[in-house]
């Protein structure tokens, strides 16, 4: 079975400043690579995805994800952060399968100082 | 706007009682999940359904059952709830495709005391 880890449970930075939250997963072939943005008393949306092709992918918001096969990771960054982007961010791995198989890791709080 | 009705948005439940979160969807997705967030624990699924008709059991399903008569509907049932299930319930849709991204609902968050 698949997993996700997220290790950084909280990272706090600075309004302007660049952003990285890790993502490592573990499987035994290419997995579908997910992140997933979580306002405040909402539900989740997507920011990007990453099935096969280019690795460094482009989503919404600003947010960009590179998959390193080497380093089973697919971690989130972001050149210059704004107050806006206070979250939750959870990386999710699913397999070739239906999203039944889908595993979520437990989520980076992210914290806007300014 | 279409999307995801989740109801209620919030409820407190005394332990023994039966609730059913309710679920609407109008995207006309086949696969619907239900999933509960807990702190330090991220979202684990409860139960899934591919299409209508059918249901699955997620990683979690002990105390909970679903139904799915038709595609837009996906209600959850605590029979009777235990404070253990206080959580915050998401219900999230998406098309059949392999990789197909997940549509969320705004949550229902249930205390059970």
């Amino acid at each position: 079975a698949q997993s996700v880890t997220q290790p950084d449970i909280h990272i706090t930075v600075s309004e302007g400043a660049s952003l990285e939250l890790r993502c490592n997963y573990s499987y035994g072939a290419t997995p579908y690579l997910f992140w997933y943005v979580q306002s405040p008393g909402q539900g989740l949306q997507l920011l990007l995805k990453y099935f096969s092709g280019d690795t460094l992918v482009q989503g919404i918001k600003g947010f960009e994800a590179e998959f390193k096969r080497s380093q089973s990771s697919f971690n989130l960054r972001k050149p210059s952060v704004h107050w806006s982007d206070a979250a939750e961010y959870f990386c999710a791995v699913g397999v070739n399968f239906g999203n039944e198989k889908l595993t979520f890791g437990t989520g980076t709080r992210l914290t806007i100082i300014p | 706007i279409a999307g995801i009705t989740q109801a209620p948005t919030s409820q407190i439940l005394a332990a023994g009682r039966r609730m059913t979160l309710r679920c609407t969807q109008d995207m006309r997705h086949n696969a619907m999940y239900w999933y509960r967030q807990d702190l330090g624990l991220g979202l684990r699924l409860i139960h899934y359904s591919n299409t209508a008709g059918t249901t699955g059991k997620g990683e979690v399903p002990d105390g909970y059952s679903v139904s799915r008569a038709n595609t837009d509907d996906f209600p959850l049932t605590l029979a009777s709830a235990v404070p253990s299930q206080t959580s915050v319930y998401f219900c999230a849709s998406s098309a059949r495709d392999r990789g197909s991204p997940l549509h969320f609902g705004n949550g229902t968050r249930l205390t059970v005391t």
